[in-house]
């Protein structure tokens, strides 16, 4: 959904390096989600937040930091980047108003190489 | 966190045909999604779907929660359908609405 931009869309790095990837998305959500995927699997949660001031790790958040800048605004960070961190990163908001849908939304990816 | 299988692994198709693709879960759900995802890594949403029936052109998608399962139709299949297509669910049970992905069905369809 173009209402969920992510940048950069691509990424080269080195190990040890700190990078910062950054997800912002016009749709008012307060729900916010990282993802990674790896190579022939689906996508796995690593970290999210209901608000500003709520961040919730996942089941992969070793080496990674996030950050909710704002309600429209949630950053990852890899401190220092290794190569098995390699993969396609995803960005998704949801709203899941009460009886109503809970569709997320993705973001692009961001397409992530540690060399 | 619920278990999402999907079935088969990889389809190859000539256009033209029609597919099904399966989606199990493990447990009771209050969101299921279907995906496409293109060669260029986009995952676009083809279907909220948490139970009962729905269709969008060429696409439709039944869920039957209580037998946890849901189905993606494909009908007179296209090049432009190939790809991963990828079945997501979150649990009832839990307010986090994180989403659990299967390992996805790689379709693959000839002209």
């Amino acid at each position: 959904d173009a209402d969920v931009t992510q940048t950069p869309r691509n990424r080269i790095t080195k190990t040890g390096k700190r990078i910062m990837l950054e997800c912002s998305q016009t749709k008012g959500h307060d729900r916010m989600y990282w993802y990674r995927q790896d190579p022939g699997l689906g996508l796995r949660l690593i970290y999210y937040s209901f608000d500003v001031k709520d961040i919730n790790k996942g089941e992969i958040s070793d080496g990674y930091s996030v950050s909710r800048q704002a309600q429209a605004k949630f950053s990852l960070s890899l401190e220092s980047a290794i190569p098995n961190q390699t993969a396609l990163y995803f960005c998704a908001t949801s709203d899941p108003i009460a009886g109503g849908p809970k569709t997320q939304y993705f973001g692009p990816g961001t397409r992530l190489l540690v060399l | 966190g619920i278990q999402v299988e999907q079935s088969p692994p990889d389809l190859i198709l000539q256009e033209g045909a029609n597919s099904t693709l399966r989606c199990n879960f493990s447990d009771s759900v209050n969101n299921l999604q279907w995906f496409h995802q293109n060669p260029w890594g986009q995952l676009i949403n083809l279907f909220y779907i948490p139970s009962g029936t729905k269709q969008n052109g060429r696409l439709s998608a039944t869920t039957v929660a209580t037998e946890r399962y849901s189905l993606l139709y494909i009908s007179s299949s296209q090049t432009t359908d190939s790809g991963v297509y990828f079945c997501a669910a979150a649990d009832r049970g839990s307010t986090l609405g994180r989403l659990y992905f299967g390992r996805g069905t790689q379709l693959t369809v000839w002209p």
